[in-house]
């Protein structure tokens, strides 16, 4: 079945180091990709989606781009701030219209 | 609704007791999926609908949890003789449902913490 595989964490930078996530999929067919962010106290919005190879989302600084040859969708931001520290999940949704998400990420940005 | 709604809000049950999880999803969207967060831990697919019909129950952790969902709006969640294990945030989302190419975005609801003790 569909499945997602993202890296471990926590992870923890000094603000306005460079922030790479990684994540990789499984998916039979085309499905869309997706990052969610779930800051502190808070619930699980969307950060940036694309929804066919070489797509490239991007928000709040934040960009993946849809890499169907290495079946991956790595989150990146140039220069990360404190108020970026949240728990990060990758998400898939399939022909099926089911959304898998992977583990999460927890990111902490140190000042 | 504007959002999706999730009741109760916080739950505190003792081992043993059935509970019931409740979410009405936005207005209009036909696909709703329930989650499992536990503590520390990522989301953990339970199960989804497609209207009024479960075609991927396949995440349900044993047949003490069950779930329905009628009229294509309001779903229930229910754990049966609930197990500490059972503690954790069950979360709900709901979308559009026109297949994963259209990259529909699923919205999610602020979760009902339910505490087993």
């Amino acid at each position: 079945g569909n499945s997602v595989t993202q890296m471990e964490g926590p992870v923890t930078l000094s603000e306005e180091a460079f922030l790479t996530i990684n994540c990789t999929y499984t998916a039979t067919g085309y499905p869309s990709l997706f990052w969610y962010v779930q800051y502190p106290g808070e619930g699980l919005q969307l950060l940036l989606k694309a929804t066919k190879a070489d797509d490239k989302g991007s928000n709040k600084g934040f960009e993946a781009t849809y890499r169907k040859e290495t079946t991956s969708f790595h989150l990146e931001k140039g220069s990360v701030q404190v108020s970026d520290s949240a728990v990060y999940f990758c998400a898939l949704s399939g022909n099926n219209n089911d959304m898998r998400f992977g583990a999460g990420t927890r990111l902490t940005v140190k000042p | 609704g504007a959002g999706v709604s999730q009741s109760p809000s916080n739950k505190v049950t003792e081992k043993g007791k059935d509970v019931e999880l409740r979410c009405d999803p936005i207005s209009g969207h036909t696909a709703l999926y329930w989650y499992r967060q536990s503590l520390g831990q990522g989301l953990e697919f339970l199960i989804y609908f497609q209207g009024n019909s479960a075609p991927d129950k396949s995440g349900l952790p044993s047949d003490r949890f069950s779930a329905e969902r009628t009229g294509g709006s309001v779903s229930t969640l229910t754990i049966q003789r609930t197990q500490q294990e059972d503690s954790a945030v069950y979360l709900c989302a709901s979308s559009l449902a026109h297949g994963g190419a259209s990259g529909n975005t699923i919205y999610f609801g602020e979760g009902s913490w339910l505490t087993v003790v």
